[in-house]
Order: C-alpha cells, then structure tokens, then sequence
C-alpha cells in the first residue's frame, strides 16, 4: 500500500528564516510526486511535479527536490503570505488517478 | 489558464433535500475528479472520471452520485445525506490519470 508521511506537522517561522518541509514516501513504482499549497477554506493551489530521483524545481522562494525515498519543499526567506498547509501526494504507477496524500504541514510564518 | 470553477461556493441542506454540486474546466482536460475534505485531514478520492467515463469509485455510498455529461463538466447529486458527509468537496482535473490535478475553490457543504 502506498504511504506518505510528511513533517512537521506544524513549522513556526520567523519572517525570513529558511527551512526545509519533508515528505517521505513508500510506492511501488513512482509516476508522479506532487506539492500542492492549501490555504484555509479553499481547494489546494499546484505548485510542482517532480517525476524521478534528482529533479529539482523552483519557484519564488520555493524549491521542491527528490530523492527515491523522500522529496523537500525549500522555503527561503519566507514571508507572511507563505504561510498556508504544504501538501505533498504521490501517484504510483499501478493506480493511474489515485493520488495519495499525506497529512500536510501547517506553516505559520510571523513577520 | 490552470482554473476549475465549482459551485456553489456553500450549501446548506437538510437531510432529506435533493442538490447537485457543479464542477467545470475548460482547459481540455480528459480526467476529472470528486474529493472530500474534511477539517485538518487532506483531501480523500470519491470518484475519477477518465474520457467521461467511470473509472474510480472509492466505495462512496449511493447517497452521492456523480455524473459527467460531457468532457467539461462534472457533477455530483446529493441525496438523503447524513450530517457527517458536511465537508469541503473539491473538483479537480488533469490532462489524463496520471498527470497533475488542478483543484477548484471547493464547496463547503453543511448538513443539518
């Protein structure tokens, strides 16, 4: 069964304090793994697709890698307007539309 | 342009009300989908429409049922449900089953 586990949980920042978002994966045969942005009420906002191991991408003060186990969400000199819950989900190779999630992270960036 | 559109944006409905929730892209996306969100928990899979059809129904009970009348448009009829199914439902879409889903704003339904 495919399983995503991300952490922290929450992540209190300061304005301008980098740190790094973690979510680690079991599936059997990786198609796809995907950071999505959740802001309170609303449907989750896509922010990168990340197919195999070594890619990296970016975007503003975000940057999403991947390993074969685990992927990083990168925030650099986060703002205030960063803070949201970080969802991270993949898509295994043998479940074609079925994407699973993990429990995402709350990030509160104070300024 | 990456926008789904749902609505209505709320919903209040009695138990033994009859209302449907809209969900439109048109951005020529084949795979369209139905989640349930509850509070603090990540979005959970209802159904996945490919090419109009059918192809995922995650053992949603009969009280929801989706339907998809064309390429661009998906629907989700609600009936007789239950205060627990109150939740955030989102609508997403991608070019096929396993490629990026793009998330609508959601409806946020309150049964009473």
């Amino acid at each position: 069964e495919d399983q995503v586990t991300q952490s922290p949980e929450a992540l209190r920042l300061q304005e301008g304090e980098s740190s790094s978002l973690n979510c680690s994966y079991t599936v059997s045969g990786l198609r796809g793994l995907f950071w999505y942005r959740q802001d309170p009420g609303k449907g989750p906002e896509f922010l990168f697709t990340l197919y195999s191991a070594g890619e990296e991408k970016e975007k503003e003060r975000l940057k999403a890698t991947l390993t074969k186990k685990e992927s990083f969400l990168h925030i650099t000199a986060p703002k205030p307007e960063d803070s949201a819950t970080y969802l991270c989900a993949v898509q295994a190779g043998t479940n074609a539309g079925k994407s699973t999630f993990g429990d995402g992270t709350t990030l509160t960036v104070k300024p | 342009d990456t926008e789904v559109t749902q609505t209505p944006k709320h919903l209040v409905m009695g138990m033994t009300n009859k209302k449907s929730l809209k969900c439109e892209q048109h951005m020529g996306h084949r795979a369209m989908y139905w989640y349930k969100q509850k509070a603090k928990k990540p979005p959970e899979l209802m159904f996945v429409y490919s090419y109009e059809k059918l192809s995922i129904n995650e053992s949603v009970p009969s009280r929801f049922s989706p339907e998809c009348p064309n390429s661009s448009l998906l629907n989700l009829h609600l009936h007789a449900l239950q205060p627990e199914d109150s939740a955030l439902y989102l609508c997403a879409s991608s070019r096929g089953r396993q490629e990026t889903q793009y998330f609508g704003p959601g409806t946020r339904l309150l049964v009473l």
